[in-house]
């Protein structure tokens, strides 16, 4: 499957703690995307790689939230401190261009 | 007011009947429009992108762009029961281009 992976895709966590989760984008793509969804809303942007630099973060990425891409490829995005408000659907995507992107099938976070 | 604008439905239709799927927006300066088809807790799956007004095709998908209307459509003809899933219009301005997703249309194609 040479499509965006992304790992774990179920993760449950009690308040408090940290999560971290793993997107594997598609190898020739340079861009890189994470967002969040929540039910019956439209995926909500959160902070976008070009090759390894973190380009653009959005007001919604607390500093309890970061992200990696430490050589281009797998990105990171880890939770700390997790609250029950974080529970969504983290989504990543890539990019080999500019109006294009292909998502991973997402990991879903519930925190308890 | 929201920048992009969906109705969440849910639109239920007759297997083949003609399906019509809109968004408005409010900044001028989107010139990328996409459409995403997305199932139940999968990730979204890009069905068709635009970048100019007019009519792009695509099997049974056509979409729509109307930029002096800041409107857009995604038509599906002869519409099937697994065609049912959400739809969501995005858009993006360029530059980093981050698309600003719409909440997303419910459709339901009922045998």
């Amino acid at each position: 499957d040479t499509g965006v992976s992304q790992d774990p895709r179920h993760k449950i966590t009690k308040r408090g703690q940290n999560v971290t989760f793993r997107c594997d984008p598609i190898s020739e793509h340079n861009r890189l995307y994470w967002y969040r969804q929540t039910l019956g809303q439209g995926p909500e942007f959160l902070t976008y790689f070009q090759n390894e630099a973190q380009l653009e973060k959005s007001r919604l990425l607390s500093d309890r939230f970061s992200a990696e891409r430490p050589k281009g490829s797998f990105s990171t995005l880890e939770i700390q401190r997790t609250e029950q408000g974080d529970s969504a659907m983290y989504l990543c995507a890539s990019s080999p261009s500019a109006d294009t992107q292909y998502f991973g099938p997402g990991t879903r976070l519930t925190v308890l | 007011q929201k920048e992009v604008e969906q109705d969440p439905g849910p639109l239920s239709v007759p297997e083949g009947a003609i399906v019509s799927l809109n968004c408005t927006y409010s900044n001028s300066a989107f010139q990328y429009f996409m459409w995403y088809r997305q199932y139940s807790r999968k990730g979204p799956e890009l069905l068709m992108y635009t970048y100019s007004s007019g009519n792009k095709e695509d099997g049974r998908f056509t979409a729509q762009v109307d930029k002096s209307s800041k409107y857009i459509s995604l038509f599906i003809r002869d519409s099937q029961p697994s065609d049912s899933a959400t739809y969501l219009c995005a858009l993006s301005s360029g530059g980093s281009y981050i698309p600003t997703f719409g909440r997303g249309t419910s459709l339901i194609v009922h045998p």
